[in-house]
């Protein structure tokens, strides 16, 4: 069975201070791996996805996630963040053409 | 650039009654899930559709749910007879033939009073 583990329900993080949102996720066979964002009284929007090939993927809006088999984590980091940034983000597995398992999401604070 | 879509945007229903949350897919996409989110809470799982019938269902998925594509465009999910517990948003997605990425609809919110 596949599983997804957010570490942090809450990261608080002054406006163009650097981020990172933890994800671990355990599963016994290959994945895709993702990050969805949910700005409030949104729906969800994929910000970038892992299928396969360079372990450092990038998103929009300046993310970027790094893929480590050896520790399962599929962080998501970005350099700077903005006010706009202020968003609930969900880290999540597949399988092809299976369904998605998503982490309990971790909201993003921007301190002005 | 395509989205899915859904209607209504919120649907309030008082308990015991029958709703139908609906969702039009990506044009070219083969494979349909509907999940659900109840408030404060993760993401959810419900249902997988392919080739017109249900590829998998979760535990929530009880005989109350059931999933339709009447036509080439719509793709709805019926709840019988609603509960207080089914209130929560809703989310249709979908993918392509390559089934590896599921694009997110933005969602029903559903209020069983």
């Amino acid at each position: 069975a596949q599983s997804v583990t957010q570490l942090d329900s809450q990261v608080p993080v002054f406006e163009e201070a650097p981020v990172e949102l933890r994800c671990n996720y355990s599963s016994s066979v290959s994945v895709y791996l993702f990050w969805y964002v949910q700005y409030p009284n949104q729906g969800l929007q994929l910000l970038l996805k892992y299928l396969s090939g360079s372990t450092l993927v990038k998103g929009i809006n300046g993310f970027e996630a790094e893929f480590n088999k050896s520790q399962t984590s599929f962080h998501l980091r970005k350099p700077s963040v903005h006010i706009s940034d202020t968003a609930e983000y969900f880290c999540a597995v597949t399988n092809r053409d299976d369904k998605i398992i998503f982490g309990k999401g971790t909201r993003l604070h921007i301190l002005p | 650039e395509p989205e899915v879509t859904q209607t209504p945007s919120h649907q309030v229903t008082q308990m015991g009654q029958e709703v139908i949350l609906r969702c039009v897919p990506i044009s070219n996409h083969l494979y349909f899930y509907w999940y659900r989110q109840i408030l404060g809470q993760k993401v959810e799982f419900l249902v997988s559709f392919y080739n017109n019938e249900i590829s998998e269902k979760s535990e929530i998925f009880d005989d109350q749910f059931s999933v339709e594509r009447p036509d080439g465009s719509n793709f709805t999910l019926k709840i019988r007879s609603t509960k207080l517990e089914d209130s929560a948003m809703y989310f249709c997605a979908s993918s392509d033939e390559r089934a590896d990425t599921q694009y997110f609809g933005p969602g029903t919110r559903l209020t069983v009073l």
